[in-house]
């Protein structure tokens, strides 16, 4: 396994068209999260996934976007009808589930570079 | 609202000099990590510090986990060109989930 990967790892779309970006995880990782990064910003968590369930979404995530994780392995991030300022890189994070008194490290992807025109 | 403050935000300095990037909060964190992100590429991870007060060395790079696990920083010894990227610091919420810093773009000039 190497890694997270995320694909595709960059796209250009109109605005108003739809995009679908797709993360597989490390493959023991429990836990998928994805985080939206904009120039001279940190990550902001968009929403996370425990194998199949998406236990939170943040309000960052609005109607127009949707993500799954069907059968618990990768996951898929749609973004309808997308306006400008969806541009943005899209990275995706797996994990194992947090135990009670442990930490847990989150592993990234390369991120998918959305620029919407 | 937990919210990370890094400073300095930008970080230009000599090759052979140190530095030191600090993370703050209000909110206590079960554990904060620190990664190194290049352009158009995803964070790495550096290191996880967990206990309140400790430190962890990684080559030239030192981290310390205040005691009241609050806040944390980051001492780089003798920076080297490779050095340069963004360093972010992010805390656990103990669901999992981690809240980002803004991140300190550091730049080492040879």
């Amino acid at each position: 396994d190497t890694g997270v990967s995320q694909n595709p790892r960059h796209k250009i779309t109109k605005r108003g068209q739809n995009v679908t970006f797709r993360c597989d995880p490390i493959s023991e990782h429990n836990r998928l999260y994805w985080y939206r990064q904009t120039l001279g910003q940190g990550p902001e968590f968009l929403t996370y996934f425990q194998n199949e369930a998406q236990l939170e979404k943040s309000r960052l995530l609005s109607d127009r976007f949707s993500a799954e994780r069907p059968k618990g392995s990768f996951s898929t991030l749609e973004i309808q009808r997308t306006e400008q300022g969806d541009s943005a890189m899209y990275l995706c994070a797996s994990s194992l589930t947090p135990k009670r008194g442990m930490n847990t490290e989150a592993f990234f992807g390369q991120g998918t570079r959305l620029t919407v025109v | 609202t937990q919210l990370l403050e890094q400073s300095p935000q930008f970080l230009s300095i000599q090759e052979g000099e140190n530095l030191t990037v600090y993370c703050n909060s209000s909110s206590v964190f079960s554990s904060l990590q620190w990664y190194r992100q290049e352009p158009g590429e995803g964070p790495v991870l550096l290191v996880t510090v967990v206990t309140g007060g400790e430190v962890k060395k990684l080559k030239r790079l030192t981290f310390q986990f205040g005691d009241a696990r609050k806040d944390s920083s980051l001492h780089i010894t003798a920076a080297q060109p490779g050095d340069t990227g963004l360093y972010l610091c992010a805390g656990d919420r103990s669901q999992g989930n981690l809240i980002f810093g803004k991140g300190t773009k550091l730049s080492v000039k040879p």
